[in-house]
Parts: C-alpha cells; sequence; structure tokens
C-alpha cells in the first residue's frame, strides 16, 4: 500500500504570495490533517478533514485554509504569507481515531 | 479541558542504558492514547498505542508502554536504546470530536 504523499516537498515563496500544498492520503483512509512544526513553537494542529468535511480546526489565522476532495486527496492554502509561516507542513491520514499515518512534510521557506 | 504533558524537553541516555519518557494524560473518559517518533528530517511514525485490555503495549523497534490509570500515565520504556533511537517522542490522547491532542514532545539524546 503506498503512504501519505505530500508535494511539492520543498518550496520557497516570498511574503505576501500565497501557497497550495497536497496531500494524498493512503487508500481507504478517509481522514485527513494537517500540521504546521516549527522549533519554536513545536507541533501545532492546523485541521482535520473528514469525509470532505472540516471535523475538527486548530487556532491559525484564516489565512489557513483547507479543503478535502471525494477522492480524500486534501489541500491547504496559505494565503499572504509571513515570515512567520515558514515551517515544516505535516499532512496524515488515518481510518481509526488518533492512528496516523504522516507523510514526509512540505518544507516551506518564506523570503 | 483535555491535555496531554511530557514533563521532560529533553533527556540523555548512554547508549545501551535503559530508557523511560513520561507522559500524563488529562481526559475523562476511557483514553485512546498513543506514542509517535520522529526521526531528525522526518515525518512522525505510530511507535505504539492503547485502546483497551492489557496495559502493558508492546510496538515497534523494541518499546513498551503501561498505561496506568491511577497516575493517569502511559510511560513509553525501552530496556536498551541505540543511538538509532535518538529522536523526538511525542506522547497523545484522542480528545473529544476524535481530536487527537498532543503532548510537546520530548527529545532524546544518546551518549555514545
Amino acid at each position: 500500500k503506498a503512504g501519505v504523499t505530500q508535494t511539492p516537498r520543498y518550496l520557497i515563496k516570498t511574503r505576501g504570495q500565497q501557497v497550495t500544498l497536497s496531500c494524498s492520503p493512503i487508500s481507504g483512509h478517509r481522514s485527513v490533517s494537517w500540521y504546521q512544526q516549527t522549533p519554536g513553537q513545536g507541533l501545532q494542529f492546523l485541521f482535520e478533514y473528514f469525509s470532505e468535511t472540516q471535523r475538527n480546526k486548530g487556532n491559525f489565522p484564516g489565512r489557513f485554509s483547507g479543503r478535502q476532495f471525494s477522492n480524500s486527496r486534501s489541500e491547504m492554502n496559505v494565503s499572504t504569507l509571513e515570515l512567520g509561516d515558514s515551517a515544516l507542513y505535516l499532512c496524515a491520514s488515518s481510518l481509526d481515531p488518533g492512528e496516523l499515518f504522516f507523510g514526509e512534510g512540505s518544507r516551506l521557506t518564506v523570503l | 479541558a483535555q491535555s496531554v504533558t511530557q514533563p521532560d524537553i529533553h533527556i540523555t541516555v548512554s547508549e545501551g542504558a535503559s530508557l523511560e519518557l513520561r507522559c500524563n494524560y488529562s481526559y475523562g473518559a476511557t483514553p485512546y492514547l498513543f506514542w509517535y517518533v520522529q526521526s531528525p528530517g522526518q515525518g512522525l511514525q505510530l511507535l505504539l498505542k492503547y485502546f483497551s485490555g492489557d496495559t502493558l503495549v508492546q510496538g515497534i523497534k523494541g518499546f513498551e508502554a503501561e498505561f496506568k490509570r491511577s497516575q493517569s500515565s502511559f510511560n513509553l520504556r525501552k530496556p536498551s536504546v541505540h543511538w538509532s533511537d535518538a529522536a523526538e517522542y511525542f506522547c497523545a490522547v484522542v480528545g473529544g470530536n476524535y481530536q487527537l491532542i498532543w503532548g510537546a514532545g520530548t527529545k532524546l539524546i544518546i551518549k555514545p
């Protein structure tokens, strides 16, 4: 079974731009979660989608958004990028509550 | 409110020594508990999980954890650590609406 695939793996953007990250979950997994990880703040939950509906949301500004498609693939978007958005963005899919399978992440650098 | 506490930010252990990483949770119902590991530059990987039944659970890479309801703890142990165990370890519990509540993580440093 293929694992969770995140694209792109690395990207560089400038302040004010927007970015879209993609996540393909493990086949059959209906839940997809997104996390932001930085050295200063650690692992922070962004949101979770289940069957195309946002089921849970963390404490991030509205510049961070996401969606899930009918095939369970998910995208997250960050608009009006700030320097502080530089981070590793992790996606995870799951079949059972709490049992997450993570991708390798998308490393975003904002200049 | 549901929460997970990992009191140790860093732990240093000599290679071959035993390891115990502490985790305390706050959750009213029977918890679903997890330990995850993140090696440098990698995503997170599930080490083990507790749903119910035997309170001592075995995981991958020789790790085990013991659920103690009376202490609200789910400590991770390994009898003999290897240099490849150097990583960050996260404890987590499933909270309301199936949301996973995470501890802040413990960074394990292995001394040669």
